[in-house]
């Protein structure tokens, strides 16, 4: 089973700022990762998979890179509804398919 | 859109369904998993149910969870058995992106989950 950490845990960020949140695969699964928006009482939200593909709807601030064990999540300017928990998971190698731990995002 | 229910309190080696009633889109014709976060946790994969009627299941789940659907109702459902207080959880249904022949394993579709507590 692959494993996924994400750091940090707790990422504290103003509103208008830049927020770049990571996830490492314990072993490569290529491009094979999405990445997902938490917000308590909702279901998650896709917002990146292929590591850099945009799900439709997304807005253009987020951004996913990375491949083979490493890769970025990245929120250029950040909004108020962008605070929320985020979820990296990888389908290279299924099943199971595998979630990482999660960073917050809060308000510094 | 997808509305789960079936959850509550249930005491440790007992059962419960939950389902997931879908609207808009036809449980058979998509790839649909379950995947559960429990308190203070991360989300967790429990199962997937192809639109060929193929399941899998997570190593933990394997022998005591079952998915399975009913297409006429349009209801997606998992069966718990011999639940154990480690799988107190809020569980979601999620529908797979694929429009395809084959699973992508990501999910653009999901509930808002239904709280499922095992506890003497």
């Amino acid at each position: 089973e692959i494993v996924l950490t994400q750091s940090p845990a707790t990422l504290s960020v103003s509103p208008g700022e830049r927020a770049t949140l990571s996830c490492r695969a314990s072993q490569s699964i290529s491009s094979k990762l999405a990445w997902y928006q938490y917000k308590p009482g909702q279901g998650p939200r896709l917002l990146i998979y292929g590591s850099s593909t945009r799900a439709t709807g997304i807005p253009a601030r987020f951004s996913g890179s990375g491949s083979g064990t490493d890769f970025t999540l990245t929120i250029s300017s950040l909004q108020s509804e962008d605070f929320a928990i985020y979820y990296c998971q990888q389908y290279n190698d299924w099943p199971p398919i595998t979630f990482g731990p999660g960073t917050k995002v809060e308000v510094k | 859109h997808l509305v789960e229910s079936g959850g509550g309190l249930v005491r440790p080696g007992g059962s419960l369904r939950l389902s997931c009633a879908a609207s808009g889109l036809s449980v058979g014709y998509h790839y649909m998993s379950w995947v559960r976060q429990a308190p203070g946790k991360g989300l967790e994969w429990v199962s997937v149910l192809f639109t060929g009627g193929k399941t899998y299941y997570a190593e933990s789940m394997k022998g005591r969870f079952t998915i399975s659907r009913d297409e006429s109702k349009n209801i997606l459902y998992l069966q718990m058995t011999f639940l154990r207080p480690e799988d107190t959880a809020v569980y979601y249904c999620a529908r797979d992106l694929s429009g395809s022949h084959y699973p992508y394993w990501y999910f653009d579709l999901w509930g808002r989950g239904t709280l499922v507590t095992v506890s003497s």
